[in-house]
């Protein structure tokens, strides 16, 4: 079966300017989420849907980042405006329901100058 | 509230030898554990994992874990590595109550030798 698809793959702005993210869940699976890799750290968790509603988004920097999940699906991820700390990789993963295990996109690698 | 801590950033070894990677967690309640590698520009891949049951957990490419509450760690072991297994490691954590939320730790960069 596909995986977990992102794009893009890389991505470079300059601060204050905005970006967004695209993530297609495993086909089937009703939870998705978002993490942030900072250089040299663990992945952490910035939003999780159950289908189109959030679950957690408790670590989520709400003043710059928003994230959608139309219809159940796809998800996209926006930072808007971006920081020099924004710099990371945006991780995209999704599970059959919250109990199952998570599969992981290849991410997306954003650099903000 | 949960958290993880990885003992070391980088572990050297050489092709076929043992090597054992540290994971701490702290937790309040039941935990679910688990392992997960990365490969260069690749997203994570799950390891193994430790729900409930034995303590002993085996997982792909060789690699186990032992879940001791006691000392509340879950270290990754192999007994013989290859370069293949040149990668990162992660552990994470997330509790009974909120399965699903997982905690990383710091991640160990394994690098094998020839």
């Amino acid at each position: 079966e596909a995986g977990v698809a992102q794009s893009p793959r890389y991505k470079i702005i300059e601060k204050r300017q905005s970006v967004a993210f695209w993530c297609n869940p495993i086909s089937g699976h009703a939870t998705l989420y978002w993490y942030q890799q900072i250089l040299g750290q663990g992945p952490k968790l910035l939003i999780q849907f159950q289908n189109n509603g959030v679950v957690d988004d408790s670590q989520l920097p709400k003043d710059r980042f928003s994230a959608e999940r139309l219809k159940g699906v796809d998800s996209t991820l926006k930072i808007q405006p971006a920081k020099l700390e924004d710099s990371a990789v945006y991780l995209c993963a999704s599970s059959m329901d919250r109990v199952s295990e998570q599969y992981f996109g290849p991410g997306t690698r954003l650099t903000v100058t | 509230a949960q958290s993880v801590t990885q003992l070391d950033s980088q572990v050297p070894v050489f092709e076929e030898a043992p090597v054992e990677l540290r994971c701490n967690y702290s937790s309040s309640v039941s935990v679910y554990l688990f392992w997960y590698v990365q490969y260069p520009n690749q997203g994570l891949q799950l390891l193994l994992k430790y729900l409930s049951g034995s303590t002993l957990v085996k997982g792909i490419n060789g690699f186990e874990a032992e879940f001791n509450k006691s000392q509340t760690s879950f270290h990754l072991r192999k007994p013989s590595v290859h370069i293949s297994d040149t990668a990162e490691y992660f552990c994470a954590v997330s509790s009974g109550t909120s399965y699903g939320k997982l905690t990383f730790g710091q991640g160990t960069i394994l690098t094998v030798h020839p």
